[in-house]
């Protein structure tokens, strides 16, 4: 299956300030997903990141306090910007999985603290 | 957009017992429907998954049943053990290719 290093895997950061969240997989993907899981929830999805194109967003995210940038097909970055404590949670990229029909696969995480 | 419904939101069993979680989507449109354990501090991981074409799918101790109709389907982990214990995720794959997640059950096998 597919292979991803996420990084940081954690952070505590001042409000205000931005951290953005890499994403390697290590075979080409057409789509990359962004999520938010808070404290003892779900998974949320923030947005989809196709090369070559804008991210889309879902109801709730934007693109200021979100910007996603997807250059190729094995990277994509997740900036969470000017953050509040409301931010602190866990981000997590996935992808569909090119070697499992339908498989998606989950990096690390990121459990980031906004203090 | 798809909405999935996930219960019970806590489930204990004794060990070697029987453990049933179930789900219901909103999306008739929807075809792939994983599931995913987590535990506490790391990734999600699958465990099995169930394409619209398929009723039913088994993978040793767990199994998968998809009812379309009723746009339900179920997760069954049979002779439960403690390393067992942790938040299951249910999920559906609508349109876009995102996955939609349930709120997650969390399972708590007991000696």
């Amino acid at each position: 299956s597919a292979v991803i290093s996420q990084k940081p895997s954690r952070d505590i950061c001042q409000r205000g300030t931005s951290l953005t969240i890499q994403c390697q997989v290590d075979s080409q993907v057409t789509m990359m997903f962004w999520y938010r899981q808070q404290p003892g929830q779900s998974l949320t999805l923030i947005a989809t990141a196709n090369q070559g194109s804008e991210a889309t967003y879902e109801s709730g995210f934007v693109i200021d306090k979100f910007p996603i940038s997807r250059p190729n097909l094995t990277f994509s970055t997740l900036t969470v910007s000017n953050m509040s404590p409301e931010d602190s949670s866990i981000y997590l990229c996935s992808v569909e999985d090119p070697t499992s029909f339908y498989g998606y696969t989950f990096g690390s995480g990121t459990r980031l603290t906004v203090v | 957009g798809e909405n999935v419904e996930q219960h019970p939101s806590t489930l204990s069993v004794q060990e070697g017992d029987s453990a049933v979680i179930k789900c219901t989507y909103s999306d008739s449109a929807s075809n792939y429907f994983p599931w995913y354990k987590q535990e506490l501090g790391k990734r999600p991981q699958l465990i099995i998954d169930i394409r619209s074409n398929v009723g039913e799918k088994k993978d040793q101790r767990i199994a998968v049943t998809l009812n379309k109709t009723a746009k339900h389907f179920s997760l069954h982990i049979t002779e439960t053990q403690p390393e067992d214990s942790a938040v299951y995720f249910c999920a559906a794959r609508g349109g876009g290719n995102k996955l939609t997640f349930g709120t997650g059950t969390q399972l708590k096998v007991e000696l």
